[in-house]
Order: C-alpha cells, then structure tokens, then sequence
C-alpha cells in the first residue's frame, strides 16, 4: 500500500489559516487522496478527497502538487471545533480499503 | 436518515467470551468495513464487504468473523475475546464503484474492554 507522512503535530490560532502538509512520494496514477479528521472520543469524519485537481468543499480546500506526491489540506479559517487528528490517506483505485497512519494531530488556540 | 449506527456502545467481556457487534446504515451503500482503533494509533482495517453475501479480509482479521446477509447489517463476531481485542471499533459504509472514490461514513464506535 501507498504510504503518507504527515507532522505529528501542528499549532495555529483561531480565525487563521490552517496549512496542513501531507508527503505521499509512491503514490500511483490511480490512488485517490483522502483526508479525515477525527474528533475526541468520535468517529472519523469526511473532509475532502482528490485525484489530481485541486478540490473545494464546505470544509475545506485540497490542494494537490502537480506530480502528485504530496498534497495540502487548507482550513481556511480555524475554529476551535477544528481541533481534531488529520489523517491522509491514498485509496487505491477507489477499493475504500483506507490505510490510516497517525494523523496531525492539530491544535488551535483561542 | 440515521446513517451508521453500532451497539452497544461499550461492552466488557472476560477472556474466551463470545459478541457480536452489530453495525446497521440506512443509505443503501454497497461497502461497509470494520475497524478497530488501539489507543493513540490510526484505524486498522479488520473486515470488509462489497455488496450482500461478498466479505474479505482487511489488515487484521484474526480473531473476528463477519458475514453480510442484507444490504443494510454488517456484525462482526468476536470468537474468544482475548485482552488484546481491548478496543474502540468502528464500522463504516459508503458507495462503491470500480472507477471512482467516494468518502465514507463511519459510526460511533463500540468501546470494548476485555478482561
């Protein structure tokens, strides 16, 4: 399976920005890049996905590297419920068999 | 729509005890999988299904059975609990096609301690 390396850990402030890295170098043309989060005591949550163009939802923003090996996950303003674990996952041809890591965990201060 | 709902939400068991999990959507999503979630670590694929009647092993799959008779149910049994089963268990459900992805949806987890 693909792998991703994320930061164990990120900070920011509350109203601000969020960049949140994500390295995938073996990624293949058919892995699709996901992201979770994960809440305290909560199941994991949908934030976004992507193949190869940069994607937009309510949540969030994806943007994807144009050789396709790392991608970044953009709050655009952090709340303090977006304090949560990230997770960057690659599906392989969309199987849904998701291979979770460990996560950013982030922190976002009032 | 209720989406994915677990029961019990927290259970113990003794060693060599037998449960089943049950896991229930109401989207109508062909693939529903378990996972299980040791403390400060990732999810861990244990069992999935594409569609009634069609299940596969994931990462981790000593020690559990599941079956899928309805589009809807997916329980997984413990056949002997072990102290190593100690976990949050999470199920998940969501579309599946050979050409695309799609974003999945996942319970509240059942909190299993076995003693």
């Amino acid at each position: 399976d693909a792998k991703t390396t994320q930061p164990n850990s990120m900070e920011s402030n509350e109203e601000e920005p969020v960049h949140l890295p994500c390295n995938h170098s073996t990624i293949s043309g058919t892995d699709y890049i996901h992201w979770y989060r994960q809440l305290p005591s909560q199941g994991p949550e949908y934030v976004i996905h992507g193949l190869t163009s940069n994607v937009n939802n309510r949540m969030a923003s994806l943007a994807i590297a144009e050789d396709r090996k790392s991608s970044t996950l953009i709050l655009h303003r952090a709340t303090l419920r977006d304090a949560a674990v990230y997770y960057c996952i690659l599906d392989d041809q969309g199987a849904q068999k998701l291979v979770f890591g460990q996560g950013t965990r982030l922190t976002i201060n009032p | 729509n209720a989406g994915v709902t677990q029961t019990p939400e927290f259970q113990v068991l003794k060693t060599g005890q037998s449960m089943t999990l049950q896991c229930a959507q109401d989207m109508n999503h062909e693939y529903m999988s378990w996972y299980r979630q040791d403390p400060g670590m990732g999810l861990r694929l244990i069992h999935y299904s594409v569609g009634a009647g069609i299940t596969d092993q994931g990462e981790v799959p000593n020690g559990y059975n599941v079956s899928r008779s309805t589009t809807e149910d997916f329980p997984l049994r413990l056949l002997s609990a072990a102290p190593s089963q100690t976990s949050v268990y999470f199920c998940a459900s969501s579309y599946s096609t050979s050409s695309s992805s799609y974003e999945q949806y996942f319970g509240p987890g059942t909190r299993l301690t076995v003693t």
